[in-house]
């Protein structure tokens, strides 16, 4: 089975830019959940989407959003690219939405460069 | 709240020794906690997770952790290390809203 994919792998952008994330779960996957990654800050949580809804949102401004489509991929949006949004964004995908059994399987990433 | 620490940032071990990574955890409830491996410019992969039982658990790569309600602790061990089990290792609680340890990293010496 095809693990978690991400696209693009690579992007750079710069100031004020705005750029688009995308997110194929793993077949069979309902929720999905997006993470950034900064040497600074570490693994944070951005939200979670299962079945087309955000469930979960974590601590980051408006400008980062996301949605789901009902084959389960998602997108994440970055709107007014700021140098600090500079970071290695991850998805998870999992079969279930909460509880125990919940197991994220991550993809590779997509490294965004903002300058 | 729940949170996780990783109290080593580097860990530096020679091929072939045994190796014990700390994570100790804040958690309100019975915790879900997971280690994750993560290779340089690569998304992380499961090594194993705990959710109830037996608090002994087996992983991939010949990785094990052992849960310790007492101590609020899941480290990750290995009786032997290999070269290329050098990498960045995370321990991670939650199921709704992951929270991740800052990592540690591993170095393998020849």
């Amino acid at each position: 089975k095809a693990g978690v994919t991400q696209t693009p792998r690579y992007l750079i952008k710069t100031r004020g830019q705005q750029v688009t994330l995308s997110c194929s779960p793993i077949s069979g996957h309902r929720s999905v959940s997006w993470y950034q990654q900064t040497p600074g800050q570490g693994l944070q949580f951005l939200f979670e989407y299962f079945s087309e809804t955000q469930r979960n949102k974590g601590n980051f401004p408006g400008r980062f959003s996301g949605r789901q489509f009902s084959n389960s991929r998602s997108e994440m949006n970055v709107s007014t690219l700021e140098l600090g949004d500079s970071a290695l964004y991850l998805c998870a995908s999992s079969l279930v939405g909460t509880g125990i059994g919940k197991t994220q399987y991550f993809g590779p990433g997509t490294r965004l460069l903002v300058l | 709240a729940q949170s996780v620490t990783q109290p080593d940032i580097h860990i530096t071990v020679s091929e072939g020794a045994s190796l014990e990574l700390r994570c100790n955890y804040s958690y309100g409830a019975t915790p879900y906690l997971f280690w994750y491996v993560q290779s340089p410019g690569q998304g992380l992969q499961l090594l194993l997770k705990y959710f109830s039982g037996d608090t002994l658990v087996q992983g991939i790569k010949g990785f094990e952790a052992e849960f310790k309600r007492s101590q609020s602790s899941f480290n990750l061990r290995k009786p032997s290390v290999h070269w290329s089990d050098a990498a960045e290792y995370f321990c991670a609680v939650g199921s709704n809203d992951m929270r991740f340890g800052a990592g540690t990293r591993l170095t393998v010496k020849p």
